[in-house]
């Protein structure tokens, strides 16, 4: 199966910094990937498609400016989180799709993030 | 409003026998239906696909079935083993584009 890697594993900042996750899809060319935030003993939240080249594209009461997406290869994509408050503490997960048509979605390990 | 729901209970099962997961989902019209794997603190591992046109999939001691009549999908995991202790979440896939919404997920427990 195709490999999608998330970095970091975890991290913990302090309120008001930013923080950038990466996630990469290691053996495969990925123009679409996706965010997700879970929180505990909760569904899995999509946040943002991201898009290779282009502007991501926010679900429905996601803050864009608050969760900066760049998706500059095909391979990379990344999900920075600016001006970190404790409520964005959360489990952020990655996904990617292999091709255009429709097939099973590859997920990076997911990054626990803890603002403190 | 839309839903995806599943059984917020932990299924506890005694190892050997059959699992049996319910998802149920109001106002889509998916035209696929996936199911998940997650173990804690990991992200979610694909297990099958089952399209709007099929009643049942099967992969190894897995099977699907997709009643759209009835808008729900069974998950089956037989011959249960202590290693498929996980949560095992549901995803519509309504455009098929993979903007997937997901069920809350059913902890399953495999007792030895």
């Amino acid at each position: 199966g195709a490999v999608v890697s998330q970095h970091p594993s975890r991290v913990i900042c302090k309120s008001g910094t930013s923080v950038k996750i990466e996630c990469r899809s290691l053996d495969f060319q990925a123009t679409t990937m996706f965010w997700y935030r879970q929180f505990p003993k909760k569904s899995l939240m999509l946040m943002a498609t991201s898009n290779e080249g282009s502007k991501a594209t926010y679900e429905q009461g996601v803050e864009k400016d608050k969760f900066l997406i760049n998706h500059a290869s095909l391979t990379l994509s990344t999900l920075t989180v600016t001006s970190a408050h404790p409520e964005d503490s959360s489990f952020y997960i990655c996904s990617a799709r292999r091709g255009l048509t429709n097939t099973e979605a590859f997920f990076g390990q997911g990054t626990r993030l803890t603002v403190v | 409003s839309q839903k995806i729901e599943q059984n917020s209970e932990a299924l506890n099962i005694q190892e050997g026998k059959t699992a049996t997961l319910t998802c149920n989902y109001t106002n889509y019209s998916p035209a696929y239906l996936q199911w998940y794997r997650q173990d804690p603190g990991r992200g979610p591992v694909f297990l099958l696909l089952i399209r709007e046109n099929e009643k049942e999939k099967r992969k190894e001691r897995l099977k699907v079935t997709f009643d759209t009549t009835l808008k729900q999908s069974l998950f089956h995991i037989t011959a249960s083993q202590p290693a498929d202790s996980a949560t095992y979440l549901c995803a519509l896939d309504p455009n098929g584009n993979n903007r997937l919404a997901f069920g809350k997920g059913n902890q399953v427990v495999v007792i030895p």
